[in-house]
């Protein structure tokens, strides 16, 4: 099955306590993405990858760290959480080019909260 | 940089009737991708509709039709039929079809609307 996942699903952490978010994506997609989804805003982007040690920033980079390495694997790093990173966070991935539906696939969401 | 405003944070529907949700989008691109996604209480981001913009005829699936107006800048979704699974976060968004930009391959996502739906 064509699938994104994420771990954890919850997250429940102090300030300042280092942590990884896990995407991984079984599409062989070239594009893979996280945003954050707080309410009234939407969602927006925080970093964004093209592919294999490919990334680059997205509107609301601060505080968080990505890497891509694998094709598959997108993690989101937090080295120094703060409260203000509470949120609901997706990774999600799409090919790219016109030929592809452009259709971007979401993982089911980690819900974080930082005390 | 592109805006997605959704100015409806909430609406209503009683079951079988049909709904309108609200988009409108600022671009200075020709070319590119609008969608509606659903987001039910289970939090996932379900793809509703999509519609290409150099495509003139609106995008249908099922129940759910698109009006998209490329002077304008506006893309509503309609719910007919309205059904009690249809109660969801709304959430339009654009993409950049431009290959190479900084912002290709990202959405960009409106608000978000409320919809409930009234048995």
């Amino acid at each position: 099955e064509a699938q994104v996942t994420q771990n954890p699903r919850y997250l429940i952490t102090v300030t300042g306590k280092k942590l990884t978010v896990t995407c991984s994506q079984n599409m062989n997609h070239e594009y893979m993405s996280w945003y954050r989804q707080d309410p009234g805003l939407g969602l927006r982007q925080i970093y964004y990858s093209m592919n294999v040690e490919v990334t680059d920033k997205g509107d609301v980079p601060e505080g968080y760290k990505v890497s891509r390495k694998e094709k598959r694997n997108f993690p989101l790093i937090l080295e120094s959480p703060s409260p203000n990173q509470t949120s609901l966070y997706f990774c999600a991935s799409s090919a790219l080019g016109r030929g592809s539906a452009h259709e971007q696939f979401f993982g089911p969401g980690t819900r974080l909260t930082v005390l | 940089a592109q805006t997605v405003t959704q100015s409806q944070p909430e609406m209503s529907v009683q079951e079988a009737e049909t709904v309108t949700l609200s988009c409108t989008y600022d671009t200075s691109e020709s070319d590119y991708y609008l969608f509606w996604y659903k987001q039910p209480p289970s939090r996932q981001m379900i793809l509703v509709i999509r519609q290409e913009a150099y495509k003139q005829q609106n995008a249908t699936e099922n129940r759910f039709s698109v009006n998209f107006q490329k002077a304008a800048k506006s893309f509503s979704l309609k719910i007919s039929d309205s059904q009690l699974g249809d109660a969801a976060m709304y959430f339009c968004a654009y993409r950049s079809a431009y290959a190479g930009g900084t912002s290709y391959g990202k959405l960009t996502f409106g608000q978000g609307t409320i919809l409930t739906v009234h048995p």
